[in-house]
């Protein structure tokens, strides 16, 4: 197995831009998520998918949309992208087998928004 | 809001020495947390878990306590060696049907050779 995978690995956008994340698990998990990890700071969580076709907000979710087609990906679009949004972005998923599953995460996607 | 958080954002630690890192949380709701290691340009390793029922988990060199009193969650590390120095990462999970995890700030965990 891949576990999780996150492209691209870095990217650099101007302000307005538009871009997607991709991330990808192949464990077949039906929740997944995305957090973002500003400098010295924890993981916040931005959207997440408790199943395909099934979304919903998480901490921060102003300037991004998600959608969950299939079971495998789940994308994190940034409509207009804004300085704010510089950051490390990562990709979650895990089981839904009980509560307190533990959750894998990507390598990360590091944004630099000019 | 209700969040996780730790008390000290760097730890210096002697290699072979036993390593502490301290969370509090303030959600008497949680009923799950996770110990995640996070190493520069990785995300976020799982470490050790333990729920609400437990107040003490063992894992390889690592321990988890729990105390649900007064909101406290300790990792323990023990031999602390070079490998482990990263940024400790405490979560809670609340209780809820989503799975959302709720992250801490982070403590930096220096070993010195």
């Amino acid at each position: 197995n891949a576990g999780v995978t996150q492209t691209p690995k870095f990217q650099v956008l101007k302000t307005g831009q538009s871009m997607t994340l991709q991330c990808a698990q192949d464990m077949n998990h039906e929740y997944m998520s995305w957090y973002r990890q500003d400098p010295g700071m924890g993981l916040r969580l931005i959207h997440y998918s408790v199943g395909a076709g099934i979304t919903d907000q998480g901490e921060v979710p102003n300037g991004y949309n998600v959608s969950r087609s299939t079971t495998e990906d789940f994308p994190l679009r940034l409509l207009s992208a804004a300085p704010s949004q510089t950051s490390v972005y990562f990709c979650a998923s895990s089981s839904m087998r009980g509560a307190g599953e533990t959750q894998y995460f990507g390598p990360g996607t590091r944004l630099l928004v000019l | 809001g209700e969040s996780v958080g730790l008390h000290l954002p760097t730890l210096s630690v002697q290699e072979g020495d036993n390593s502490i890192i301290n969370c509090a949380y303030s959600n008497s709701a949680s009923d799950y947390f996770i110990w995640y290691k996070q190493e520069s340009g990785k995300g976020p390793q799982f470490i050790i878990d333990i729920r609400s029922n437990m107040d003490k988990r063992q894992g390889q060199r690592v321990t988890v306590l729990l105390n649900k009193t007064v909101k406290h969650l300790s990792l323990q590390i023990a031999a602390t060696q070079p490998g482990d120095s990263a940024v400790y990462f405490c979560a809670e999970n609340l209780m809820d049907s989503s799975y959302k995890l709720i992250f801490g700030s982070g403590t930096r965990l220096l070993v010195r050779p």
